[in-house]
């Protein structure tokens, strides 16, 4: 079992509508949740984190975290084009003095004008 | 602000030579990282400095060793490089526990 899955997608959207991301983890000393968005070629960006149960909203982006059941999604509201990325789950937690940081694989998200 | 930097930003290498991927923050974060990001297997951890002075390995270290130079900056370095090491390089640095990693441009290498 990998530590976090993502399905890979891609996810089609049409302009407009939500976008659902999902991602389940399976360390239950996780403490740090987050989700990064990542166009082509380019580096990972911080999009929203997460830290306790319940939903976290920010702008269009809400990112709602259960920790008993280790799930973590992210909910895109009013999709646009240029949300079209890869989103990357990250899940973290102390590890003998570090920060373990896991990613999941990432799920490619395609908005549809 | 330039945040977290990474050079160079790309690099071709032939089999068995060897060289430095340069990292530099100026975030004053604690902790800096190396992650290595390949098409399928996500970013998987290669090393890690929880602070000045101390680093440590992460999944996928065989290959690499790393210097934390000063609280700025972390290098790593392929002593000899190999096929299997060709994939793009992220530096990431975070400003404490449980806070989010800032990651550099990346360093795409090639080996042949």
């Amino acid at each position: 079992q990998k530590e976090v899955e993502q399905n890979s997608g891609p996810l089609s959207v049409p302009e407009g509508a939500i976008a659902s991301l999902n991602c389940t983890y399976s360390d239950r000393g996780s403490q740090s949740f987050f989700w990064y968005r990542q166009y082509s070629g380019k580096s990972p960006e911080l999009i929203m984190s997460i830290y306790s149960n319940g939903d976290k909203e920010d702008g269009r982006f809400t990112a709602q975290l259960n920790k008993a059941s280790q799930y973590v999604s992210l909910l895109i509201r009013d999709s646009q084009p240029s949300d079209s990325a890869t989103y990357l789950c990250a899940v973290n937690r102390d590890s003998g003095g570090y920060q373990k940081v896991t990613f999941g694989t990432g799920t490619k998200l395609q908005v549809i004008p | 602000n330039a945040g977290v930097t990474q050079t160079p930003k790309f690099q071709v290498l032939k089999t068995g030579q060897s060289m430095t991927l340069q990292c530099a923050q100026d975030m004053n974060h604690n902790s800096m990282y190396w992650y290595r990001q390949d098409p399928g297997m996500g970013l998987r951890l290669i090393y890690y400095s929880a602070s000045e002075g101390t680093t440590d390995k992460g999944e996928v270290p065989n290959g690499y060793n790393v210097s934390r130079l000063n609280k700025r900056e972390f290098s790593l370095r392929l002593e000899s490089a190999a096929p299997s090491q060709t994939s793009v390089y992220f530096c990431a640095s975070s400003r404490a526990s449980r806070s989010p990693l800032h990651f550099g441009n990346g360093t795409r290498l090639t080996v042949t």
